[in-house]
Order: structure tokens, then C-alpha cells, then sequence
């Protein structure tokens, strides 16, 4: 079974600040997917970024971006010029590739809070 | 836009009650998904369907039953209910022919269990 840790239950970072949040994972898979997803206070499940891991390159989306160590099996999101706005729980995830794989395992999540 | 609706939002009842949680999507999405977010352990998976006659259970499925009445309304029910399982329950589509299952959550309903 795979697992996802993250083993920041809680972060903070000033305004215009870089931070990054760590994600491990255990699989003896070599295909799969990994997601970063952030939880604001509103509640909402909100996508931040994916990886396939086939993929070499890093996935940024403009200020979001992962540093994607396969070997070492690590998927960590940084995050740069920090707004309030990213205020959030950041979940880690992972799901296997091909067929009917449905399954996000998630992690237990990083509590992210900007400072002004 | 097309997205994924949760009711209620918030709901507070007592031990022994049955309650059912009900999420439609508009998005055309042909699988669905249950989950549960509790404090300090993210979100698990109690139900999933690929499709209206295919139903399966997830890793939390005690105490859980689901209902899916179209391709696009997916029903949670606790028979009786107890306080343990008081969390937030998130419902979430996916389309099939998606490589990567990216999964659409909707927003979410507080159920406490007095």
C-alpha cells in the first residue's frame, strides 16, 4: 500500500517570503501521479499541482512549483512570493497510473500561514 | 460553470439518526467519490462509483451506505449515526478518460454528531 507523509504539521512564512512544504511517499510503483492540494479556510479542495512520474521536469504553475525526487521518492512544493491568500492546508497526494486507478491516498497535511 | 454541489453544508445531529448527504455535479463526470477529513489525518476514501451500477467500497466503509440514484448524484447515508463520525465529508467527481484521475471536490459538508 502506498503513504504519503508530510511531516510539517504546521508552517509559517512572512509576506513575499519563499517556503517550501515536504512531501515523502512510499511506493513500489514507477508510474504515478503526485498532487499538491491547498484547503483555505473556505474549506474548498482546490488543485495546486500535479507531477507525472515519468516526467524529468519539474511542474511549476507561476508562483507554485515541486522539486520532484524520484530516488528519494520526495515531492516538495515551494512557494514564492508568499501572499495572505495562500493562508491554507496544503495536502500532499498520490495515486498510482494506468487502468482503473482511482485511488488519491493523502497525506495528513501541512497548516501554511502568511504573515504580514 | 459546471461543479460539483454538496447539501447541506453543515448539519448537527444526534446519536442514532440517520442522515444522508447528497452531491450532484454538472461537470459529465462519470466516477464519484466519498471521503472523509478528520483532524490531523487527511482524507480518507469511504465510497467510490465508476458508474450508476458499479459501487465500491473504499478504506472507511463501516457504518457508511451510498446511493447512486444518476451519472450525476451521488448519496452518502449513516444509518445511525455516532459521535465518531463527526467530520467533514467532501464528495468528489472525476472523468473517466482523464489520464491522471484529476478529481473535482465539491465544498464540503460539516456533519457533527452530538
Amino acid at each position: 500500500a502506498q503513504t504519503v507523509t508530510q511531516s510539517q504539521p504546521e508552517m509559517s512564512v512572512q509576506e513575499a517570503e519563499t517556503v517550501t512544504l515536504s512531501c515523502t511517499y512510499d511506493t513500489s510503483e514507477n508510474n504515478y501521479y503526485l498532487f499538491w492540494y491547498k484547503q483555505p479556510p473556505s474549506r474548498q479542495m482546490i488543485l495546486v499541482i500535479r507531477q507525472e512520474a515519468y516526467k524529468q521536469q519539474n511542474a511549476t504553475e507561476n508562483r507554485f512549483s515541486v522539486n520532484f525526487q524520484k530516488a528519494a521518492k520526495s515531492f516538495s512544493l515551494k512557494i514564492s512570493d508568499s501572499q495572505l491568500g495562500d493562508t491554507a492546508m496544503y495536502f500532499c497526494a498520490f495515486k498510482r497510473s494506468g487502468g482503473s486507478n482511482y485511488k488519491l491516498t493523502f497525506g495528513k497535511g501541512t497548516l501554511l500561514t502568511v504573515n504580514p | 460553470d459546471a461543479d460539483v454541489t454538496q447539501t447541506p453544508r453543515n448539519r448537527i445531529t444526534k446519536t442514532g439518526k440517520r442522515i444522508m448527504l447528497e452531491c450532484s455535479q454538472t461537470k459529465g463526470h462519470d466516477r464519484m467519490y466519498w471521503y472523509r477529513q478528520d483532524p490531523g489525518l487527511g482524507l480518507r476514501l469511504i465510497y467510490y462509483s465508476f458508474d450508476v451500477k458499479d459501487i465500491n467500497k473504499g478504506e472507511i466503509s463501516d457504518g457508511y451506505s451510498v446511493s447512486r440514484q444518476a451519472q450525476a448524484k451521488f448519496s452518502l447515508s449513516l444509518e445511525s449515526a455516532i459521535p465518531n463520525q463527526t467530520a467533514l465529508y467532501f464528495c468528489a467527481t472525476s472523468a473517466r478518460t482523464s489520464g491522471d484521475n484529476e478529481q473535482f471536490f465539491g465544498p464540503g459538508t460539516r456533519l457533527t454528531v452530538l
